[in-house]
């Protein structure tokens, strides 16, 4: 089955840093993956989306990298606001199980 | 905008209650998805379903059933529920090329007491 690590599990910078969150996951046979932002007692949001034959995804601010082969990705985010305060989950999409696996995620404060 | 919709944001309810849940979305996707997420634990698949009348159990479904009668809704049904299912439920949909992943409802919150 495969396991998806997200560390840390709580982050806390000053505005204005840039940061990387961590994703790791055991098994490399993925079709994609997937970050989400979830803010306290919402739903998911999706921020960006990497195709298994695809290196890195960019959205605004964000930049998402996978390296399969190694079974990691990583989430930047430049210049960080408090508006992102939140909770960051990675998911993958496994060729074996039919569904996205989840982290249990990254909780991110960002002090103004 | 696309939207996936769950009917109720806070539900309380008192032990051995049926309960219904329900998620609706407007995307015309194949598959719909319901999770529990709990603190330290993350979020754990309780039941999926690929098509109309078709399901498959997920990780956790003791306890739980789910109705897919059409194609945009899906419903999750608590048979008697229990304080150990106090818990946040989200549900997601996909399209069969998996290409844009998974959409979000907003989530219910449901405490049993």
């Amino acid at each position: 089955k495969q396991e998806v690590t997200q560390i840390p599990a709580a982050l806390s910078v000053p505005e204005g840093e840039n940061l990387v969150l961590n994703c790791s996951f055991t098994d490399s046979a993925i079709y994609n993956l997937q970050w989400f932002r979830q803010d306290p007692g919402k739903g998911l949001t999706s921020l960006l989306l990497i195709q298994s034959s695809q290196r890195e995804q960019t959205s605004g601010r964000l930049n998402a990298s996978l390296d399969k082969s190694s079974g990691r990705s990583t989430l930047y985010i430049a210049a960080s606001q408090p508006g992102d305060s939140a909770t960051y989950l990675c998911a993958v999409y496994s060729n074996t199980g039919n569904q996205f696996y989840f982290g249990t995620g990254t909780s991110l404060t960002v002090i103004p | 905008d696309v939207k996936v919709t769950q009917s109720s944001r806070y539900l309380v309810k008192r032990t051995g209650e049926k309960v219904f849940l329900e998620c609706v979305q407007d995307m015309d996707h194949e598959n719909m998805f319901w999770y529990r997420q709990d603190p330290g634990l993350g979020l754990r698949l309780i039941y999926f379903s690929y098509d109309v009348k078709m399901k498959e159990k997920g990780d956790i479904p003791e306890g739980y059933s789910v109705s897919r009668e059409k194609k945009e809704r899906f419903s999750l049904i608590l048979e008697s529920a229990s304080t150990n299912q106090t818990s946040m439920y989200l549900c997601a949909s996909s399209s069969n090329t998996i290409w844009w992943g998974y959409t979000f409802g907003s989530g219910t919150r449901l405490t049993v007491v």
